[in-house]
């Protein structure tokens, strides 16, 4: 089957830095993916890893060990407006989407 | 503007009355995909399209229906509701679900209720 494990809820300082982790379990696959979900609000794209390593979007970087099943998304910086719940998503050869159960940051002054 | 948009925003309906979800994208995109959301559950996967006339259930499928007949429309369609499909529901699309192009897109979503 298919499972993905990330903390679920995370606390950290303005202008800190966090690491949200995701292991995953799937058959087939062909990247991982990073949402961003504000309180009300819909699921927003952050980032994508088809290739081990490091990617990095501004503040936002994401990496990716396939060997591992794990990845990780790394905010910089922190922001109070990055107060959000955090997703990460894995998508297969069965063209199906998972997610996992979300990250729920919580930036503090 | 690019954007997929979801109707009704917010419903009440009752146990057994047949209620369809419309959702619309206008960026050409192949893959359309409805999703539920729960507390604690993140995001759950009902149905996919590929195209058009290509559906798949996804991992929670029971109690609902969808069709693709023009490729900008996706509706889910639940022909006898329960209260245990009180959730949010999210319609996304992207352009395809592998490589660089498998980012979704994802309407403001459905607040159902179910009594």
């Amino acid at each position: 089957g298919q499972s993905l494990e990330q903390p679920s809820e995370v606390t950290a300082v303005e202008g800190a830095i966090v690491q949200i982790n995701c292991t995953y379990q799937t058959s087939g696959f062909y990247g991982l993916s990073w949402y961003q979900q504000h309180d009300g609000g819909a699921p927003t794209f952050l980032s994508y890893n088809a290739l081990d390593g490091l990617e990095e979007t501004g503040r936002f970087s994401s990496f990716l060990s396939r060997s591992d099943s794990y990845g990780y998304l790394l905010l910089q910086e922190l922001q109070m407006k990055d107060s959000a719940s955090y997703f990460c998503a894995v998508s297969g050869t069965g063209n199906q989407f998972y997610f996992g159960t979300g990250t729920s940051l919580t930036v503090i002054p | 503007e690019a954007q997929v948009t979801q109707n009704p925003r917010y419903l009440i309906t009752v146990t057994g009355k047949k209620l369809t979800v419309t959702c619309s994208q206008n960026m050409n995109h192949e893959y359309m995909s409805w999703y539920r959301q729960d507390p604690g559950l993140g995001l759950r996967q009902i149905y996919y399209s590929m195209n058009v006339e290509v559906t798949d259930k996804g991992d929670v499928p029971e109690g609902y229906k969808v069709s693709r007949k023009e490729k900008r429309n996706f509706p889910l369609i639940l022909e006898s509701p329960s209260p245990n499909q009180t959730s949010l529901y999210f319609c996304a699309s992207s352009l395809s679900t592998g490589g660089p192009y498998n980012e979704q897109f994802f309407g403001p979503g459905t607040r159902l209720t179910v009594l």
